[in-house]
């Protein structure tokens, strides 16, 4: 079945920082690839998303791009604020349009500290 | 355009007792999701509803668990009886028939004793 692999946390990072969340898959056929944020008492919300092979999706600053040939879509920002300290979570959806059969990794959890 | 909206927030039960969780939706979203979230895991998906007919509930519990979606639009998750291990957030998400791209709201957090 699909899976998602996400780097082990807690990641800690003062602000201003370079930041990479890595993240893998395993999937058959055209998954899309996301990247949600949780932030303390709150539901996840979606960052970015890719939906095709060398797509790079973009928000806030972060961005990711779709990777086929290293099936990874890892998460970067240039430089992180307090504000980014949250639970990152990388999903995917199969080739198909049906949202429901989401799978999600674990998440990372990233402290900023100023 | 208002999100996807969860009632209650927090919930402590204890173990045997019942619980529900209700959910409204994006307004035009025929889809609709119920997903647990355990402490330090992602998201498992229980049950999916396209308008009031159930697409997927492969993963729903049912000796414990059920979940409605009447009319097509807002939905209930009962958890009945509770068990310690029921403890995690309850997240409800909606989506448009033909996007894949989920809208979650806020969850609702239990915690059984």
């Amino acid at each position: 079945g699909d899976s998602v692999t996400q780097m082990e946390g807690p990641v800690t990072l003062s602000e201003e920082a370079f930041l990479t969340i890595n993240c893998t898959y395993t999937a058959t056929g055209y998954p899309s690839l996301f990247w949600y944020v949780q932030y303390p008492g709150e539901g996840l919300q979606l960052l970015l998303k890719a939906t095709k092979a060398d797509d790079k999706g973009s928000n806030k600053g972060f961005e990711a791009t779709y990777r086929k040939e290293t099936t990874s879509f890892h998460l970067e920002k240039g430089s992180v604020q307090v504000s980014d300290s949250a639970v990152y979570f990388c999903a995917l959806t199969p080739s198909t349009t049906n949202a429901g059969k989401s799978t999600f990794g674990d998440g990372t959890t990233l402290t900023v500290k100023p | 355009e208002a999100g996807v909206a969860q009632s209650p927030r927090y919930k402590i039960i204890e173990k045997r007792q019942s619980v529900a969780f209700w959910c409204n939706p994006i307004s035009g979203h025929a889809t609709l999701y119920w997903y647990q979230q355990i402490l330090g895991q992602g998201p498992k998906l229980l049950i999916q509803f396209q308008n009031n007919g159930v697409v997927d509930d492969s993963q729903l519990p049912k000796d414990r668990f059920s979940a409605e979606r009447l009319k097509g639009v807002d939905s209930t998750l009962k958890i009945q009886p509770a068990k310690l291990e029921d403890s995690a957030v309850y997240l409800c998400a909606s989506s448009l028939v033909s996007g894949n791209t989920i809208y979650f709201g806020e969850g609702s957090w239990l915690t059984v004793v």
